[in-house]
């Protein structure tokens, strides 16, 4: 079965940074791209980031690039995401999802909230 | 990147059938095949229901449908059941090799 855990969201202060992480589990972690995706409270879904499977290539959505950082262990099956200089309007649901053919999404985690708040 | 366009509700009663639409532009939705269609239940992860324009996941009823007409691509329910009711949203691949999800369609069974 296929396990998507997110950890590390909470609340911080704008300016400041938060490191997510996705603990994946139940597949091949390293055969697939893996993908960043967040709901703001009450909003709709947001791509956020996307790495392919040997972090060869790498994208980021226009409202995040230059501070965020998405990268991925694949000796811990594990997935990362950086987020530096956090503004209010990042405050969001952050998804963990795995890719399907690396254009869809098919699994999701239950996401980790970060809150970005004075 | 602006989100694709969706409308914000579409309604039906239980038994009838439902479109809802997708609308990008080429360098999204029309230069591409690569789209696809979630469903999210309040409170709940969303659900992958369609990909490849019209695939259906292992699992997913066939009373859900998809296609595609240039720039827009549209989601069809037919037998609409009171289960269906949700949040749906379309995402595509871009020509920036990134991916953009819709505005989000809230749907009702009357």
């Amino acid at each position: 079965e296929v396990q998507l855990v997110e950890s590390g969201g909470g609340l911080v202060q704008p300016g400041r940074s938060l490191r997510l992480s996705c603990a994946a589990s139940g597949f091949t972690f390293d055969d697939y791209a893996m993908y960043w995706v967040r709901q703001a409270p009450g909003k709709g879904l947001e791509w956020v980031s996307g790495i392919s499977w040997n972090s060869g290539s790498i994208g980021y959505a226009d409202s995040v690039k230059g501070r965020f950082t998405i990268s991925r262990d694949n000796a811990k099956n594990s997935l990362y995401l950086q987020m530096n200089s956090l503004r209010a309007e990042d405050t969001a649901l952050y998804y963990c999802v795995k890719s399907l053919a690396y254009y869809y999404f098919d699994y999701w985690g239950q996401g980790t909230l970060v809150t970005v708040s004075s | 990147q602006s989100a694709l366009t969706q409308p914000a509700s579409v309604s039906g009663s239980p038994g009838q059938s439902i479109t809802i639409s997708c609308t990008g532009t080429s360098s999204d939705v029309g230069g591409y095949n690569y789209v696809s269609w979630y469903q999210q239940h309040p409170g709940k992860a969303p659900k992958l229901m369609i990909y490849d324009v019209s695939n259906r996941p292992s699992g997913v009823s066939n009373r859900f449908s998809g296609s595609k007409s240039g720039n827009t691509a549209s989601l069809t329910i037919s037998g609409l059941q009171a289960e269906d009711e949700a949040d749906y949203y379309c995402s595509s691949y871009t020509s920036s090799s990134t991916h953009v999800f819709g505005t989000g369609t809230k749907v009702t069974v009357l």
